[in-house]
Parts: structure tokens; sequence; C-alpha cells
């Protein structure tokens, strides 16, 4: 069992909905999680993280972990084409585990 | 400032031949790391480093070697290529003093095939 689940299945949606990206963590001992953004042919580039549960909202980007169920979520509000990527997430301390990633496609 | 800068970007080998992917940071991280990134598995990690002299395994090591003699340099050399080992390389890197969060800065990854 891979410490972090994403189901990597794509997602298209239409401009201006939410998109909603789920990953579950196996490791009750991370305390950092994280959420990448990949565009194709492009490294990982960080798009924020949290510290421990909660929420943290950045822009039209929400992020949330509930560590009780071992549950991080990714919300994009107002969603643009220009978010049509890859979404990785990730959790750990030093050192990371990774999801499989989710492709995003926003059609205008 | 560079970043993580990785080459080549682009290489062909032939099954059993051998060779070196460059990785170079200027943003004097302790941390390094080589992922690699295959459809379906996502990023797995294949050899860290946490500082000048240390280096150790992650999840995927097998026919892969690092070396650390630098804080800027991770090189990861193949030994000997198998088809298996095609697949997309990153290099990564972060500021951490032992505690916190391991904010990876990505290269822009090295595409590797072998017949």
């Amino acid at each position: 069992q891979k410490e972090v689940e994403q189901d990597p299945g794509p997602l298209s949606v239409p401009e201006g909905a939410i998109v909603s990206l789920n990953c579950t963590y196996s490791n009750s001992a991370f305390q950092y999680f994280m959420w990448y953004r990949q565009y194709s042919r492009k490294g990982p580039e960080l798009l924020m993280y949290t510290y421990s549960s909660g929420n943290k909202e950045d822009g039209r980007f929400t992020a949330q972990v509930d560590k009780s169920s071992k549950y991080i979520s990714l919300f994009i509000r107002d969603s643009q084409p220009s978010d049509s990527a890859t979404y990785l997430c990730a959790g750990g301390d030093n050192r990371l585990a990774f999801g499989k990633g989710n492709q995003v496609v926003v059609i205008p | 400032n560079a970043g993580v800068t990785q080459t080549p970007k682009f290489q062909v080998l032939k099954t059993g031949q051998s060779m070196t992917l460059q990785c170079a940071q200027d943003m004097n991280h302790e941390y390094m790391s080589w992922y690699r990134q295959d459809p379906g598995m996502g990023l797995r990690l294949i050899h860290y480093s946490v500082g000048a002299g240390i280096t150790d395994q992650g999840e995927v090591p097998n026919g892969y070697n690092v070396s650390r003699s630098t804080t800027e340099d991770f090189p990861l050399r193949l030994l000997s290529a198998a088809p298996s080992q095609t697949s997309v390389y990153f290099c990564a890197s972060s500021h951490t003093g032992g505690s916190g969060a391991n904010v990876l800065t990505f290269g822009a990854g090295s595409r590797l095939t072998v017949l």
C-alpha cells in the first residue's frame, strides 16, 4: 500500500466550476501536507502546503487536511483554463510521499 | 538564480549502457533528491541526500547510484541501463533544518529512453 493514495482518474470541468481533489494517507506520523501542480512536460511546482489539520486558503485555492480521517483535499474555485494541469498531493516531513496525481482539464 | 538545473533534458540509451544524469542547484539547499515519474505510478523516490557526503536510499534505488561531494551537485548514475528505467527523472532540493516542511523545488526533468 502506498503511503499516499490519489485516484489518478482525469477530471474535466467547465470554466468557472469548482474543482475538488482528494487524497488519503496511511502514515499517522505525517505532519506536513502539500499540493503540487505540474504542467505538461514540466517539473512539479509547489501550490500550497498545510501543517497538521485545518484549512489554508490562497486566492482561488483551498487546502484541507483532516488528520482524524487521514484525508487531504484541494478545492479550486472559479476554475480557469490555465488551471489545466496535473495536481499531486504529498505528505510527510523530511521525506515526502506523493500520490499518483490527478489530471485536470478546464474547458473554456 | 537558476534554481534546480538538470542535464540532459533528453537521452536515448541502449540496454547495458551507463550514463549520469546531472543535477545542480544554486540555492544552497542541504537536501537533494531524485525521483522518477512513470504513468500510473506517480513520483517515486530513488535516492536522497541531507548534505554533502551523506546519501540514502529511497523507495526504488536498485540500478542507480548517487554521490554528493558538494552542496550544489547531486548526480544520478545508471550503472547498466535497462528498459524498465525508461522514465522521466526529476531532481529536487529543499532547505530544511531537520524538522519542518520539506518544500521541494523541482528541476524541469530528464526524459530517458532505454532501448
